[in-house]
């Protein structure tokens, strides 16, 4: 079974630009949740969606969004970046309740 | 505040050392225990789980992991150390009737084993 993807791998945006990332879940998994990796921060929790609704959000402005589609794909969008949006964005999906399987990140990179 | 407290946040062992990783939590209620691991250049990946009963755990590659309600704590363990596990270690907790599913992280622990 193929694991979670995520395109694009890479990605430089300059201050103030707009990036939208996107996430293929497992198949069968309906639950994807995205995740901000940062050296200082650590893992942080951004939001989970499910069946097209968000049914969680963490604490980040509202510059970050996102969206689940009818095939469970996900994206999410960060507009008017900022040199602190630099992370490795991680998506994770699951069969609903149950273990999150990761994929390998987009990294982005704010100049 | 709801948190997850890793310990020790760089480790450096000989192969064949014993591995003991301590994870401690905040949380009331029910939870759910995770112990992910991140090798060099590679995703996360789930070592292992606790969502209900024997608190202790196997996982993959000889890892092991005990919950301690009383103490909330969920150290993760390894008899012999290999090379091969060098990589970052992160604990994670979710409450399923608190916080929902989002997965809460430590900060992560870094082990390095050296032959």
């Amino acid at each position: 079974k193929a694991g979670v993807t995520q395109t694009p791998r890479y990605l430089i945006k300059t201050r103030g630009q707009q990036v939208t990332l996107s996430c293929s879940p497992i198949s069968g998994h309906r639950s994807v949740s995205w995740y901000q990796q940062t050296p200082g921060q650590g893992l942080q929790f951004l939001f989970e969606y499910f069946s097209e609704t968000q049914r969680n959000k963490g604490n980040f402005p509202g510059r970050f969004s996102g969206r689940q589609f009818s095939n469970s794909r996900s994206e999410m969008n960060v507009s008017t970046l900022e040199l602190g949006d630099s992370a490795l964005y991680l998506c994770a999906s699951s069969k609903d309740q149950g273990v999150q399987y990761f994929g390998p990140g987009t990294r982005l990179t704010v100049t | 505040a709801q948190s997850v407290s890793q310990h020790n946040h760089h480790v450096i062992l000989s192969e064949a050392a014993s591995l003991e990783l301590g994870c401690n939590y905040s949380y009331g209620g029910t939870v759910n225990l995770f112990w992910y691991v991140q090798y060099p250049g590679q995703h996360l990946q789930l070592l292992l789980k606790y969502f209900s009963g024997d608190p202790l755990v196997k996982g993959i590659k000889g890892f092991e992991a005990e919950f301690i309600k009383s103490k909330f704590s969920f150290n993760l363990r390894k008899p012999s150390v290999q090379w091969s596990d060098t990589a970052e270690y992160f604990c994670a907790v979710n409450a399923p009737g608190n916080s929902g599913y989002a997965l809460n992280f430590g900060k992560g622990t870094s082990l390095l084993v050296t032959p």
